[in-house]
Parts: C-alpha cells; structure tokens; sequence
C-alpha cells in the first residue's frame, strides 16, 4: 500500500533561515503533490500544488519541488517567519483523492 | 464568503450515542469530502460526495459510520453507536468539481467518545 513520510521531529529553526521540509512516498504514482499548512485547533490550508511533470513551483517565500524518479518532495520556506511556526503537511493526489503524510511541525524562533 | 461551516466545534459523548456531524461546504462547491484525522493514522478520506451523490466511500470504517447529503448547502456524518476508537477531528472540505486539487478545509469538529 502507499505510504507516505514525513519528519516525525519538529524542525526547529532561527527565523530569517530557510526552512526544509521532506516528504517521501513509496507505491504510489501520484498526478500531483500538494502541501497544506495546519495551526492547532484548526483545518488544514492548501499552500502550494505540483504536478508531476513539473521540477518546481514557487508562491512568495514558498518553493516546492518534486522528484518522481526519488519520489520525494522537499519545501522550502525563504527568510521564515515565527508566524511560520506550524505543522506542514504533504498530500499526495489523483483526481479527488487525497492521501496526506502525517505532517512536519516547524517551529521557528525569533 | 464564511467558507466552509462545521458544527459542533466539541462533542463529547458516551460509548454507544449517537453522534450527527454538520457541515455546510462553500457556496457554488459541488464537491464535499468528510476526513478524520488521528495522531495514529494521520488525515484520511471517508466520503467524497459529488453534486449530493456519494462517489466513493471506500473510506468509511465500518456501517456504523454513515453520509449523506441532502442538498448542495447540507451534509451530515453520522456515527450510530459510538465508540471511544472514533474519538477523532473529523473536518469537512469543499471544492469545484474537476478543481478538487483545491479542496477548502472546515476547522474541525474534536470528538470524544467516553
């Protein structure tokens, strides 16, 4: 079955630094990847969608990119922020359906 | 636009109730989704409904769990009887049909089955 992961550890970094999330996926051939952002107590926001022939998408200080042959996508957020602190999750998609890594908890500190 | 609407935010419950989720997707979305969420599993898809009729339910758990959807603005998750392993968020989301890959999340209703 298809299996997606996820850094389990917060990624704890010092803001004004790159912050890199990894998401790997094994069985699967997704048609697109997605990364949602989720604060506690809230439901997940869509940030970012790629498809699978593209390398890489950028949104401000968001990039993402997808490797199919590795089957791995990393996000990158730029110059992060505190407000960026939250959990940061990978879905990967075929048509409607969505099937979502257990997410990253970034914390970012002033 | 108030985006998608979930009720309750909180249900706490006993083993053995019955538990009835609400949601009311974004206007002119004719697609809606029910997910749970738990720490073990992670974000799954229950439903998907497509202009109120069930496409695929391959994800509900087992027939105590069920949907349904009465009119584009209303859909219900129902859980009859319930369990203290549904304890969950379950979040609903909406989209276009054919833009699924933008899908608007709920904030969520946290339930506990005592």
């Amino acid at each position: 079955s298809q299996k997606i992961e996820q850094n389990s550890e917060a990624l704890n970094i010092q803001e004004g630094k790159t912050a890199t999330l990894t998401c790997n996926y094994t069985n699967y051939s997704p048609a697109y990847l997605q990364w949602y952002r989720q604060d506690p107590g809230r439901g997940p926001v869509f940030l970012l969608l790629i498809r699978e022939n593209e390398k890489e998408k950028r949104k401000e200080r968001l990039k993402v990119t997808f490797d199919t042959t590795l089957k791995q996508s990393l996000f990158h957020i730029t110059a992060s922020q505190p407000a960026d602190s939250a959990t940061y999750l990978c879905a990967l998609g075929d048509s409607y359906k969505l099937i979502f890594g257990s997410g990253t908890r970034l914390l970012v500190r002033p | 636009d108030a985006g998608v609407i979930q009720s309750p935010r909180h249900e706490v419950t006993e083993m053995g109730q019955e538990v009835t989720l609400r949601c009311k997707p974004i206007s002119g979305h004719n697609s809606l989704f029910w997910y749970r969420q738990t720490m073990m599993r992670g974000l799954e898809l229950l439903i998907y409904f497509n202009n109120n009729v069930p496409i695929d339910d391959s994800g509900m758990p087992e027939d105590r769990f069920s949907a349904k959807m009465p009119n584009a603005s209303f859909s219900t998750l129902k859980i009859q009887p319930s369990e203290p392993r549904d304890s969950a968020v379950y979040f609903c989301a909406s989209s276009f049909s054919g833009q699924w890959e933008t899908q608007y999340f709920g904030p969520g209703t946290r339930l506990l089955v005592l």
